[in-house]
């Protein structure tokens, strides 16, 4: 299966700035998605993010407050804007489907203070 | 009515323990995953089931399709077991994930 290596690991930022995650597959995946868990709460779907297409956001996630780019088939970013306290969570990317299972990265723990 | 439930939210087990986790979900599935999360939150894929059992190491996952019921069990648990272990009932690409189990393993 696909490794991924996701970046930063945790950072902590001010309100009303932007932060940018990647992650870098190490295969060519077409689907890659972008996780939220907020504190104590279970993983909640973003987007999902096809190379060479607009990503495709769940209820509740706008593109203008999580951006995210897929230029390749192995890159993928999203960025969270404009950030408030309330946007304090784990992040995570996944790839993959079947047969060969899911992967995902090591998550992106943001605190924004 | 979460889509997924799973049980217990927290447990506590002395080294060498069995372990058992359940999940029962209400969706129709195209498999049934479980996933355990690190403290720092990266998350490793288990188990993909959509039958039957699989045995990885000491792990052990099950699902009866027909009651839409799954457990992970450890065999001879170890404090390095200590992690959130989550059930994802997978219809195509949209998962459905519990809210996880917070296993500590006591030396």
């Amino acid at each position: 299966s696909a490794v991924i290596s996701q970046k930063p690991s945790r950072d902590i930022c001010q309100r009303g700035t932007s932060l940018t995650i990647q992650c870098q597959v190490d295969s060519q995946v077409t689907m890659m998605f972008w996780y939220r868990q907020q504190p104590g709460q279970s993983l909640t779907l973003i987007a999902t993010a096809n190379q060479g297409s607009e990503a495709t956001y769940e209820s509740g996630f706008v593109i203008d407050k999580f951006p995210i780019s897929r230029p390749n088939l192995t890159f993928s970013t999203l960025t969270v804007s404009n950030m408030s306290p309330e946007d304090s969570s784990i992040y995570l990317c996944s790839v993959g489907g079947p047969p060969g299972g899911y992967t995902f990265g090591s998550g992106t723990r943001l605190t924004v203070v | 009515k979460n889509e997924v439930e799973q049980s217990p939210q927290n447990l506590t087990a002395q080294e060498g323990e069995f372990i058992t986790i359940n999940c029962s979900y209400s969706v129709g599935i195209s498999a049934l995953h479980w996933l355990q999360q690190h403290p720092g939150g990266g998350i490793v894929s288990l188990f993909m089931l959509s039958s039957g059992k699989k045995k990885h190491g000491r792990l052990i996952a099950t699902i009866n399709i027909q009651e839409k019921h799954s457990s992970l069990h450890i065999t001879a648990s170890h404090p390095r077991d200590s992690a959130v272990y989550i059930c994802a009932a997978r219809e195509g690409n949209q998962f459905y994930f519990g809210t996880g189990t917070s296993l500590t393993v006591i030396p």
